[in-house]
C-alpha cells in the first residue's frame, strides 16, 4: 500500500517570496506522483504530475516539483508566489500499475500568501 | 465540456433523514470516485467505480452509506439515516480510464450539514 506525508499543515509566506511545500511518500513499488490544488470553495484540480522521464516537472503557473527516489520525496516549489496562489495543496501517490488503481491523497498543506 | 456536475451544492437536513447526493461525470469517462472532506480527517476516498462496477468500497464508513452507478452518466451516494458526524463536503471525481496516469477531475462538491 502507498501513503503520503505532508509535514506542514499550514505555510504562510509573503507575496513574491519563494515557497516549498514538502511531500514524502511510502511505497514498496514504483509510483506515480501528483500535486493537486484546491482553491476556496472549489474541487481539487491537477497542478502537475510525475509519471516517468525527467524528475523535474513543471506546471503552467510557475510551480515545479522534483521527484527524488532516494529520499522518497516530491516537494513542490515556486520561486515567487502571488496572492492568487493562496489555496490548499495536496500531494498524492499511485502505484505504477497497468491496471486500474486509486490515487492516495495526503492530508494537505494550506498555503497562505500574505500581501 | 461542463465538467463533473454535482447536486445539490448545499444540503441541510436533520438527523435521521435520508440524504441523496448526485453526480454526473464527464462524458466519456469510465471511472468515478466519491470522496468526503472534513477538517479532522482530510480527504477520504469512500468508493470508486470502473465501468459502472464498484471496485473498492473499503472507505465506505458503515452500512448507512450506499453508492450506485446505474449507468455511465450518473451516480448517487445515499446516507440513511444521516447523523451529525456525516457533516462534510462530498466530492465526486471522474477519470477517463481506470489508469491512475489519467487525470482525476473533481466536481465542485456538495456541502452537507446534518443538524
Amino acid at each position: 500500500a502507498q501513503s503520503v506525508t505532508q509535514l506542514d499543515s499550514q505555510v504562510p509566506v509573503f507575496e513574491e517570496a519563494p515557497v516549498e511545500l514538502r511531500c514524502n511518500y511510502s511505497s514498496s513499488v514504483s509510483v506515480y506522483l501528483f500535486w493537486y490544488v484546491q482553491y476556496p470553495n472549489q474541487g481539487l484540480q491537477l497542478l502537475l504530475k510525475y509519471l516517468s522521464g525527467s524528475t523535474l516537472v513543471e506546471s503552467i503557473n510557475g510551480f515545479e516539483a522534483e521527484f527524488n527516489k532516494s529520499q522518497t520525496s516530491f516537494h513542490l516549489r515556486k520561486p515567487s508566489v502571488h496572492i492568487s496562489d493562496t489555496a490548499e495543496y495536496f500531494c498524492a501517490v499511485s502505484a505504477m500499475k497497468t491496471s486500474y488503481d486509486k490515487v492516495i491523497f495526503g492530508p494537505g498543506t494550506s498555503l497562505s500568501v500574505i500581501p | 465540456d461542463a465538467g463533473v456536475i454535482q447536486s445539490p451544492r448545499h444540503e441541510v437536513t436533520e438527523m435521521g433523514q435520508e440524504v441523496t447526493l448526485r453526480c454526473k461525470p464527464i462524458s466519456g469517462h469510465n471511472s468515478l470516485f466519491w470522496y468526503r472532506q472534513t477538517m479532522m480527517r482530510g480527504l477520504e476516498l469512500l468508493i470508486y467505480f470502473n465501468n459502472n462496477v464498484p471496485i473498492d468500497d473499503s472507505g465506505m464508513p458503515e452500512d448507512r452509506f450506499s453508492a450506485k452507478m446505474p449507468n455511465a452518466s450518473f451516480s448517487t451516494l445515499k446516507i440513511q439515516p444521516s447523523e451529525p458526524r456525516d457533516s462534510a463536503v462530498y466530492f465526486c471525481a471522474s477519470r477517463k480510464s481506470g489508469r491512475s496516469t489519467d487525470t482525476q477531475y473533481f466536481g465542485p462538491g456538495t456541502r452537507l450539514t446534518v443538524l
